[in-house]
């Protein structure tokens, strides 16, 4: 069964950089087919999609983090890291990994959904 | 970028009601929509895909309908179990791109 556990300091300071792991476990991050996900949510507020990776390394990020996230993978750890620096206070949040797979109706189609979920850890950003 | 929003931001109901949460998107995503239900402290577990499917294990009192922009998510009696935040989903953006709706937070009356 998929496990996945975020790892990472609780505490960041203003304008540095968030480091973040996930270790994916009773799988292979190397799935056909499988992305490996970021989102997190600030408190009182709403899911946001971070990025995602490919365990080739195809990187996809969201158009509004791109120019401070990146997104790296180790297929030897089964592990997937995320960095977001200069971060300010309105990075402070839940950060969850996820895993996004197909998932196929009717007659061949299909559509991505985030199957399975760490629990999810906060980072505060403090000044 | 495609925004996602839900109504109502919060519901209350009593054990036993059925209750619908309405998803707008801001273009047509075609049937491209999940449903999630979010229990606090735990992990969000995909209730629904693609706008009406139920992967294997969710109950069948779930329910979820709409294409184009407008979509619903219908529970049709509410078990205690059930109470936790709903949000949903669009993957119609080149995968794996994604963007989700606000919540809605379901409470009992």
């Amino acid at each position: 069964q998929l496990q996945l556990q975020e790892s990472g300091p609780g505490l960041v300071k203003l304008s540095e950089t968030l480091s973040l792991t996930c270790t994916v476990s009773g799988g292979s991050i190397s799935s056909n087919s499988f992305y490996w996900a970021w989102i997190r949510q600030p408190p009182g507020k709403g899911l946001e999609w971070i990025g995602s990776i490919y365990y080739s390394g195809s990187t996809y990020y969201n158009p509004s983090l791109r120019s401070r996230v990146t997104i790296s993978v180790d297929t030897s750890k089964n592990q997937f890291s995320l960095k977001l620096s200069s971060v300010t206070a309105a990075d402070t949040a839940l950060y969850y990994c996820a895993s996004q797979r197909p998932y196929v109706y009717g007659s061949g189609s299909y559509c991505y959904g985030l199957d399975v979920w760490g629990q999810g850890t906060t980072v505060t950003v403090s000044s | 970028d495609i925004q996602m929003t839900q109504s109502p931001s919060s519901l209350s109901a009593s054990v036993g009601d059925g209750v619908t949460i309405t998803c707008r998107a801001s273009q047509s995503i075609s049937t491209y929509l999940n449903w999630y239900q979010h229990k606090p402290g735990k992990a969000p577990k995909l209730l629904i895909y693609a706008a009406s499917n139920l992967p294997s294990g969710v109950p069948s009192r779930f329910s979820g309908s709409g294409s184009g922009t407008d979509f619903t998510l219908t529970i049709s009696s509410l078990q205690p179990e059930d109470f936790a935040t709903y949000f949903c989903q669009q993957t119609y953006s080149t995968p794996p791109g994604t963007s989700f709706g606000q919540g809605t937070k379901l409470e009992i009356k």
